[in-house]
């Protein structure tokens, strides 16, 4: 099957830690993207990566880091330096770049105390 | 830039009974535009896309939207709802002279039986 896959569901740290959620896809996307859900607010770029090795600021990237090392994954980095960091993380691809037809993974529930 | 305004935050209907989610656009050029469902905790699922072909657009489980130009308009609908509709959905639009897409607030479908 292919898709795209995050994990893990639910993520609970402590403030001041920093923490990376995982994503992987096997649809041979080449853009990947991470966005933030917070009740209300539809959802926010956070980076996205339209080819290995390369990425770029979304609307809120502050507090954020991201790499891509390999086609199909793309972690998320939320550091200490993210002010509220406590959202829903969803993941997804395309074939082409950011007005393609976006494919979602099952999404992160951070949450920070 | 473009944008999209999702006219109502929350929609109740009765089971049985249609449903309509008003989408309205802004884009300096010709768009794609896009309907996704979001189950609670869930990932986004595609309903529906037009992409400047037939301006009526057929999607999954009997929804369907139209993307009428001179109103800048793609409403979702459906005859008949279900209990299984009950969920987010979230209108999008994508350009892809600026290589962008921008997704509305979300408009909550509740399904009374």
């Amino acid at each position: 099957d292919g898709g795209i896959t995050q994990s893990p569901k639910y993520l609970f740290r402590k403030e001041g830690q920093n923490v990376t959620l995982s994503c992987e896809q096997n649809l041979n996307h080449d853009a990947m993207y991470w966005y933030r859900q917070d009740p209300g607010q539809g959802l926010r770029l956070i980076y996205y990566s339209q080819i290995v090795n390369d990425f770029q600021k979304g609307d809120i990237a502050e507090g954020y880091s991201v790499s891509r090392e390999k086609k199909e994954s793309f972690p998320l980095t939320v550091t200490s330096a993210q002010k509220n960091p406590t959202a829903f993380y969803l993941c997804a691809s395309s074939t082409g770049g950011r007005a393609y037809e976006q494919y979602f993974g099952p999404g992160t529930r951070l949450t920070v105390t | 830039a473009q944008s999209v305004t999702q006219l109502d935050s929350h929609v109740s209907v009765s089971e049985g009974t249609p449903v309509l989610l008003r989408c309205n656009y802004s884009s300096s050029y010709s768009p794609s535009l896009f309907w996704y469902v979001q189950h609670p905790n869930k990932g986004l699922q595609l309903l529906l896309k037009y992409t400047s072909a037939a301006t009526l657009v057929k999607g999954i489980n009997g929804f369907e939207a139209e993307f009428k130009k001179s109103e800048t308009s793609f409403h979702l609908t459906k005859p008949s709802a279900h209990m299984s509709d009950a969920a987010e959905y979230f209108c999008v639009v994508s350009d892809f002279n600026n290589n962008d897409m921008r997704f509305g607030a979300g408009t909550r479908l509740t399904v009374k039986p």
